[in-house]
């Protein structure tokens, strides 16, 4: 089965800094997705990636995907409070489009 | 907007109930999936479905059935309650358009079973 591997487990930081979250899959990647979690609630889609060296952005919220699709990051740039939370990257599985797998998450609490 | 609807925020079972959990979407999307998430353990699919009737196990299935007569109603059933199966629990659903699978998840269960 694929698994995908996030680092840091837990992040605090200080308003205003930038930050780095990673993904490490053991298989290539058809298709990476990125989700927030609000502490007890449900996740929130924030963007996907298909494509080796793809590169998205909305707000102040960058994902990348390697070019050899086995790993992607989430880079928050001047972070506020409101990115707090716990992000979490998602895959397809190769054979069954159907079948979907998560990494831990990654906690993220900003300090302001 | 996409809306996916869960039953029950809190939960609270004794050990050996039957319990159900409800899930509502209401996109006409036709895969939808439970999942349960633990500490450290993040997210793990419990069951999927991906037409009306149609399931297929996940990765933790024991100790779980499931139920599709409706395209917008997915249910969970804990057919006898034990507390290793107080967690939190998540329906998701999708569409199957082109090659993007993007799910969206409801706002959760918290299940406590004493």
């Amino acid at each position: 089965s694929q698994e995908l591997e996030q680092s840091p487990q837990s992040l605090i930081v200080q308003e205003g800094k930038n930050l780095t979250i990673n993904c490490t899959s053991s298989k290539t990647l058809y298709g990476l997705y990125w989700y927030k979690q609000k502490y007890g609630e449900g996740l929130i889609f924030l963007m996907m990636l298909q494509k080796g060296g793809e590169e998205k952005s909305h707000e102040k919220i960058t994902a990348k995907l390697d070019e050899k699709k086995q790993q992607s990051s989430l880079h928050i740039t001047a972070s506020q409070p409101s990115h707090a939370g716990i992000y979490l990257c998602g895959a397809e599985s190769g054979y069954n489009f159907n079948k979907f797998y998560f990494g831990s998450g990654t906690k993220l609490n900003v300090k302001p | 907007d996409v809306k996916v609807t869960q039953s029950s925020r809190y939960l609270v079972k004794r050990t050996g109930e039957k319990v159900f959990l409800e899930c509502v979407q209401d996109m006409d999307h036709e895969n939808m999936f439970w999942y349960r998430q633990d500490p450290g353990l993040g997210l793990r699919l419990i069951y999927f479905s991906y037409d009306v009737k149609m399931k297929e196990k996940g990765d933790i299935p024991e100790g779980y059935s499931v139920s599709r007569e409706k395209k917008e109603r997915f249910s969970l059933i804990l057919e006898s309650a034990s507390t290793n199966q107080t967690s939190m629990y998540l329906c998701a659903s999708s569409f199957v358009w082109g090659s993007t699978y993007e799910q969206y998840f409801g706002p959760g269960t918290r299940l406590t079973v004493t």
